[in-house]
């Protein structure tokens, strides 16, 4: 069946644009994750969506990072005013989630976002 | 502190030989554990999870040990098709937000031939 997609593959913009990355996760997971992952860094945990629940966006660095997920399904990460160490790549990744435990989640591809 | 350590290495090691990753995780009342492999510029992906009772996979040998918050890999039999970055993953329990996995950031393993 279809993973999780991620779009665009690749994205270059100028500081102090705004950008919007897509994610679309594997149909029926109700839980869905944004990271984000610099070059030779591990993975930095940006904002987590249950269900109908308020999310958790501990994890959002800055006010110029915002994240939707409408209709349970689809996600938009926007980055506002965008900023040269807001280069890394964005990945999304969904799971099931069953009994408040995490199932494996399946990450997408990934956004390279490049900020010049 | 942070909630999953581990070592970064890198391990360096020939073909054929057997190889020991460890992981330390902070918050005890963690349930779900994993380990997940992310070769060079690749999503990470799923390579086991991590039972109580330990669990392995082929060449692959997880082990949990609780009281001592404690998580190890070990691979046998080395193939060059292992060299990637392994990450340790747990979950945060009961008190905060279910289901959010905290990634350690990963140990890298090259085999060489």
């Amino acid at each position: 069946g279809a993973g999780v997609s991620q779009s665009p593959s690749n994205k270059v913009t100028e500081k102090g644009k705004d950008v919007e990355l897509r994610c679309d996760p594997i149909s029926g997971h109700t839980a869905l994750y944004w990271y984000r992952q610099s070059l030779g860094q591990g993975l930095e945990f940006l904002i987590y969506f249950q269900g109908n629940s308020a999310p958790d966006k501990s994890g959002l660095p800055s006010d110029r990072f915002s994240a939707e997920r409408t209709g349970g399904s689809v996600s938009t990460l926007t980055i506002q005013r965008t900023q040269q160490e807001d280069s890394a790549v964005y990945l999304c990744a969904s799971s099931f989630q069953t009994g408040g435990l995490t199932d494996t989640q399946y990450f997408g591809p990934g956004t390279r976002l490049t900020v010049l | 502190r942070k909630e999953v350590e581990q070592d970064p290495g890198p391990f360096n090691v020939p073909e054929g030989a057997t190889v020991a990753f460890n992981c330390t995780y902070s918050n005890s009342a963690s349930q779900s554990f994993f380990w997940y492999r992310q070769d060079c510029r690749k999503e990470p992906k799923l390579l086991m999870s991590v039972y109580s009772s330990g669990n392995e996979d082929g060449r692959f040998t997880a082990q949990l040990n609780r009281a001592s918050q404690y998580i190890s890999l070990l691979i046998r039999d080395s193939k060059l098709s292992d060299s990637a970055t392994y990450l340790c993953v747990v979950n945060k329990a009961r008190g905060s937000t279910l289901g959010r996995l905290y990634f350690g950031r990963g140990t890298q393993l090259t085999v060489w031939p």
